[in-house]
């Protein structure tokens, strides 16, 4: 089955600064997503986003799946961006099975 | 409601028994998957309901684990036999697709289960 690799696994940032979370997979795909856990627990869907580049306030995605890998961008980054971001992968055909990576576990201290 | 709903949020048994754990996903949404988060770990897969088609069990990591899904809409997650190794938090997902494995939104996740076996 495809492989996901996250990288890096911790992060911690003070608040204000840019981070970059990358992550690769061993196989081709046509279903990318990233999510974000809350210190909660709670799961939130940031980007579906197979290819391309996508933008959403502070955060930003790139997937280039031609190389097999997807990039997360996080601006000015606040205490609240704190938790745990996951990339999921799914492969292609009516296979709708999402395969998640290990997740980057980010702290921004204030 | 207009998220995934999972009931029961906790759920304590002692070793040995019988669980059954529920999921409501997003009304309309054709696809529902079953994740298994142990405590400070990523999301292990246990199954996918896409439509009618058979569904995908290749996660499932025993045969004391099974799920159904009763019209095409709830779902309830059976552990049998419970052991201490099944705690971890269930997640339930649904999503929409259309035509062949085409997925037109992304995944929503209820708040999930969390299941302590003592």
């Amino acid at each position: 089955g495809i492989q996901v690799e996250q990288s890096p696994p911790d992060l911690i940032l003070q608040e204000g600064a840019n981070s970059t979370l990358r992550c690769n997979f061993s196989d081709s795909v046509n279903n990318l997503q990233w999510f974000h856990q809350n210190p909660w627990g709670q799961l939130i869907n940031l980007f579906y986003i197979p290819s391309g580049t996508k933008q959403n306030g502070r955060l930003s995605a790139t997937t280039v799946a031609t190389e097999r890998y997807s990039l997360l961008y996080i601006s000015s980054s606040q205490t609240t961006d704190s938790g745990v971001y996951f990339c999921a992968v799914g492969g292609g055909g009516s296979q709708g099975n999402l395969i998640f990576g290990k997740g980057t576990k980010l702290s921004v201290k204030p | 409601g207009a998220g995934v709903s999972q009931s029961p949020s906790n759920k304590v048994t002692e070793k040995g028994k019988d669980v059954e754990l529920r999921c409501d996903p997003i009304s309309g949404h054709t696809a529902l998957y079953w994740y298994r988060q142990s405590l400070g770990q990523g999301l292990e897969f246990l199954i996918y309901f896409q439509g009618n088609s058979a569904p995908d069990k290749s996660g499932l990591p025993s045969d004391r684990f099974s799920a159904e899904r009763t019209g095409g809409s709830v779902s309830t997650l059976t552990i049998q036999r419970t052991q201490q190794e099944d705690s971890a938090v269930y997640l339930c997902a649904s999503s929409l697709f259309v035509g062949f494995g085409v997925q037109v939104s992304p995944l929503h996740f209820g708040n999930g289960t969390r299941l302590t076996v003592t």
